[in-house]
């Protein structure tokens, strides 16, 4: 079966430090993976999408960059924290040709 | 651009009442949508999905309905319980092969006793 791992579960981080969050997927090929963040209160906002290896689709323009080193890997980085980078911050995968997103648990990201 | 809207942003009922969440969508071409519940601090999970021939398609208490012509969905929840506060996005899938996924902002249900 396929299963998503995305660590750490909560982080808090000072202004100006650099962030890795890391997501990968188990028990699938070639899949398609997103980032979204989710502010408080507020929706989910698509950050960046990957098809492929080296393949990466940013969404909006912000203080963060993402990498798929690896097939079912997927990081989410920055080189200097914002204030404003605090969230919900949830990875996710599809099936090429199917529509389910399956979610990560999520990383609570704390900026202070 | 494709878009999805999602009305309205929160909605609070009591306990046992009936509600109907929207979505009106701009994506194209079209191939279906979801709709996800997103309880606090998780990860959404998908509750029912509609494809372009589907009009109507029940999960439990929830009903979802889509009109493929006016490009809008809608999510019925019916006897509503405290577990159903949670935040719930609508999610349409564009047909291009590697589909990308357009996540409405959701809406947040609270139940109250």
């Amino acid at each position: 079966s396929q299963t998503i791992h995305q660590w750490p579960a909560t982080l808090v981080q000072p202004v100006g430090s650099p962030l890795s969050l890391e997501c990968t997927v188990e028990g699938t090929s070639n899949p398609n993976l997103y980032w979204y963040r989710q502010a408080a209160g507020r929706g989910l906002q698509l950050l960046f999408y990957s098809v492929g290896i080296g393949q990466i689709s940013s969404e909006v323009p912000q203080n963060l960059s993402a990498s798929r080193p690896q097939d079912r890997q997927f990081i989410l980085s920055s080189k200097k924290l914002l204030l404003s980078d605090s969230g919900f911050y949830l990875c996710a995968w599809s099936v090429r040709g199917r529509t389910e997103a399956f979610f990560g648990q999520g990383t609570r990201l704390t900026v202070v | 651009k494709n878009q999805v809207e999602q009305s309205p942003q929160s909605l609070i009922i009591l306990e046992g009442k009936n509600c109907t969440l929207q979505c009106n969508y701009t994506v194209s071409p079209f191939s279906n949508l979801r709709w996800y519940k997103q309880d606090t601090g998780r990860g959404p999970v998908s509750l029912t999905i509609m494809t372009f021939s589907e009009n109507t398609k029940s999960n439990g208490r929830y009903t979802a309905t889509l009109d493929a012509d006016t490009k809008q969905s809608s999510l019925h929840i019916t006897a509503s319980q405290l577990s159903d506060s949670a935040s719930y996005i609508c999610v349409v899938a564009a047909n291009f092969g590697n589909e990308k996924l357009t996540f409405g902002t959701g809406t947040r249900l609270t139940i109250i006793p």
